[in-house]
């Protein structure tokens, strides 16, 4: 069975300074990678994400994530915050295939104004 | 400690047939409870939450339903499921901070 581990459970960031959530995941075969946030008071709702091609993607509001094949790694960046990226940030994994969905336990960012 | 038990973990039904999934949190009171469900190469999908017993919010109309007949239970059914129910459901439930916390999810393949 997949897993799938995020290391960073808090993250304080001033507005401006870049961010670089980490998430490694655990499968033998080939997966779909998703990234998704949960601002305070509302749903979770998907950032992006990866199920082949080119390993860069770009999602909403700025924010892109890299698949390091070899690191089994999805770490999700963002070269300048915004106070209103806090949120919590979830990183999942599936077989590719599947909908089989695992999540990592999430990251709280907290971005000061 | 809370923790989140959803059974089963795969189910294999035919059309037209029904469906109750069962979703139950321990450890805590009072929780806010979600079903979500995600298709083969899509994204998560909210269907429903819950904010207390008996309080059912809908976010897509589907041919589901789901009810809270307990505060720390929550279920989701079908009279008659559809080719299109298939998928994987998770449920998960958040306190008063808003952290969510998942179970271990429902793989439903619907023939």
């Amino acid at each position: 069975a997949q897993s799938v581990s995020q290391h960073n459970h808090h993250v304080i960031l001033s507005e401006a300074a870049s961010l670089e959530l980490g998430c490694n995941y655990s499968y033998g075969g080939t997966v779909n990678l998703f990234w998704y946030v949960q601002y305070p008071g509302q749903h979770l709702q998907l950032l992006l994400k990866y199920f082949s091609g080119d390993p860069l993607v770009k999602g909403i509001k700025g924010f892109e994530a890299e698949f390091i094949k070899s690191k089994f790694s999805f770490n999700l960046r963002k070269p300048s915050v915004q106070w209103s990226d806090t949120a919590e940030y979830f990183c999942a994994v599936s077989p590719s295939g599947y909908s089989t969905l695992t999540f990592g336990k999430g990251t709280m960012l907290l971005v000061s104004p | 400690s809370q923790t989140i038990h959803q059974w089963p973990a795969t189910l294999v039904q035919p059309v037209g047939s029904p469906l109750s999934l069962e979703c139950t949190v321990e450890g805590t009171s009072n929780p806010n409870l979600y079903w979500y469900r995600q298709a083969a190469g899509r994204g998560l999908q909210l269907l429903f939450y819950s904010v207390g017993i008996g309080q059912i919010s809908s976010e897509v109309p589907q041919n589901l339903s789901a009810s809270r007949p307990q505060d720390r239970q929550f279920i989701l059914s079908s009279k008659k499921l559809l080719l299109s129910d298939s998928g994987f459901y998770l449920c998960a439930w958040s306190g008063q901070n808003e952290k969510l916390f998942f179970g271990s999810g429902t793989q439903l393949s619907v023939l």
